[in-house]
């Protein structure tokens, strides 16, 4: 009954690697995000897609690639990682427009990334 | 760019005391809102205030808006040990077509039991 769900919730690679971190809502929302928060606890948006179409892309290495196959999933695939990509990485998601007209924010549970 | 910073860094106090958080930003809003993050979970909404409102209420939580010094406060009333956690403010731009929420820097607050 999870309404933001992302998997796997621990990842730990080495250097190089290439992973993907899933993410699915169940809550019918039409944005969906991803955000990065580092060790200092500070939560910067990386991507965000609204009906499957891509309109944040903030200044993310492009070994960051995000894709959405429909409305209730956004999964974030990273190239070559490096060390400073550790990090935990959340998944989010919301209706814009919706019923306060203001844009609140559902969030998962986080997928910590550990990269040696 | 970092929109919301949050002031203090960490507080500590006493269960049944009040707990105080301020959050300063930098351009106009729409809305700012107040999230908690719980030790190893995802940010939770707690409360929401929009830019035409100066004071807002929801349970123990009283959130207050300053829009000419740009500033929040998140008041926390008789706080008890399950409200230790990080508390975030993040801001929603003004603006035509604007969604996008800011995050800052959050306040860690510890309340002992």
């Amino acid at each position: 009954d999870t309404a933001v769900s992302q998997t796997p919730k621990y990842l730990v690679t080495q250097m190089g690697n290439d992973k993907s971190i899933k993410c699915e809502q169940n809550l019918g929302h039409d944005t969906m995000y991803w955000y990065k928060q580092d060790s200092k606890k500070f939560l910067k948006i990386m991507f965000s897609y609204n009906n499957k179409e891509l309109i944040i892309n903030e200044t993310v290495p492009n070994r960051f690639s995000p894709k959405s196959p429909d409305k209730a999933h956004l999964n974030l695939h990273i190239n070559s990682l490096e060390l400073g990509d550790s990090a935990v990485y959340f998944c989010a998601s919301s209706r814009l427009g919706g019923a306060s007209g203001a844009n609140v924010l559902t969030f998962g549970a986080g997928s910590r990334l550990t990269v040696l | 760019s970092q929109q919301g910073e949050e002031d203090p860094q960490a507080l500590s106090i006493q269960e049944g005391e009040n707990a105080t958080m301020n959050c300063s930003y930098k351009t106009s809003i729409n809305n700012l809102q107040w999230y908690r993050q719980n030790s190893g979970r995802g940010l939770v909404h707690l409360i929401l205030i929009r830019s035409n409102e100066r004071e807002k209420h929801s349970g123990r939580l009283r959130v207050t808006l300053d829009t000419s010094k740009k500033s929040s406060s998140l008041l926390i009333t008789a706080s008890r040990a399950a409200d230790t956690a990080s508390y975030f403010c993040a801001t929603e731009r003004a603006g035509a077509g604007s969604y996008q929420l800011t995050f800052g820097k959050g306040t860690k607050l510890s309340v002992i039991p």
